[in-house]
């Protein structure tokens, strides 16, 4: 049981390049998320799914896509990447929707770094 | 805007003591919030949940209330140990996430 699968773990990209960052679940969680995070913000949501074939925008949606075609993968895409895209992200996942309560499991986070 | 607000000052306290963390939340009443540890490097790891009609859960040496006058949550950590040390963050419903408060435990 891996849990939440992040990959890659670093990378450095040019600006006004694009990229796709992986998620990848295997608890058949219902419920996946992307967040940012920046010192002194904290967690910032991306953008979220809530089952496949289901996604929406959360607070910072702006520059990023995503899709969810399984339940198991939820990858974003960085569409033109900007310096003010450096960030870590985290992709998280929960059994079901945030009426429930049910906790997040987090992956372990892609560090990015936009030059 | 829904907001989460937890002490951002680093909390230093000698081992064996009790830390006590507080997490606000504003414009809006969460049906519960939850608490996450998170160690540099690596994602937050959940650890209690707390709904809005309990008033104390404990977990080992954890102990989360919730107070929905005050608008606020406090997480106990007793007889705290060094590998207590970490960056404690506050969930509440709808997404929202505090900034987290870094907790360091002196031997």
């Amino acid at each position: 049981n891996a849990g939440v699968t992040q990959t890659p773990k670093f990378q450095v990209l040019k600006t006004g390049q694009s990229m796709t960052l992986q998620c990848a679940q295997d608890m058949n969680h219902e419920y996946m998320s992307w967040y940012r995070q920046d010192p002194g913000m904290g967690l910032r949501l991306i953008h979220y799914s809530v089952g496949a074939g289901i996604t929406d925008q959360g607070e910072v949606p702006n520059g990023y896509n995503v899709s969810r075609s399984t339940t198991e993968d939820f990858p974003l895409r960085l569409l033109s990447a900007a310096p003010s895209q450096t960030s870590v992200y985290f992709c998280a996942s929960s059994l079901s929707s945030v009426s429930t309560g049910h906790g997040y499991t987090f992956g372990s986070g892609t560090r990015l770094t936009v030059v | 805007s829904q907001k989460i607000e937890q002490n951002s000052e680093a909390l230093n306290i000698q081992e064996g003591k009790t830390a006590t963390l507080t997490c606000n939340y504003t414009n809006y009443s969460p049906a519960y919030l939850q608490w996450y540890r998170q160690d540099p490097g690596r994602g937050p790891v959940f650890l209690l949940l707390i709904r809005e009609n309990e008033k104390e859960k404990r977990k080992e040496r954890l102990k989360v209330t919730f107070d929905t006058t005050l608008k606020q949550s406090l997480f106990h950590i007793t007889a705290s140990q060094p590998a207590d040390s970490a960056t404690y963050l506050c969930r509440g419903q709808n997404f929202v996430f505090g900034p987290g408060t870094r907790l360091s435990v002196l031997p």
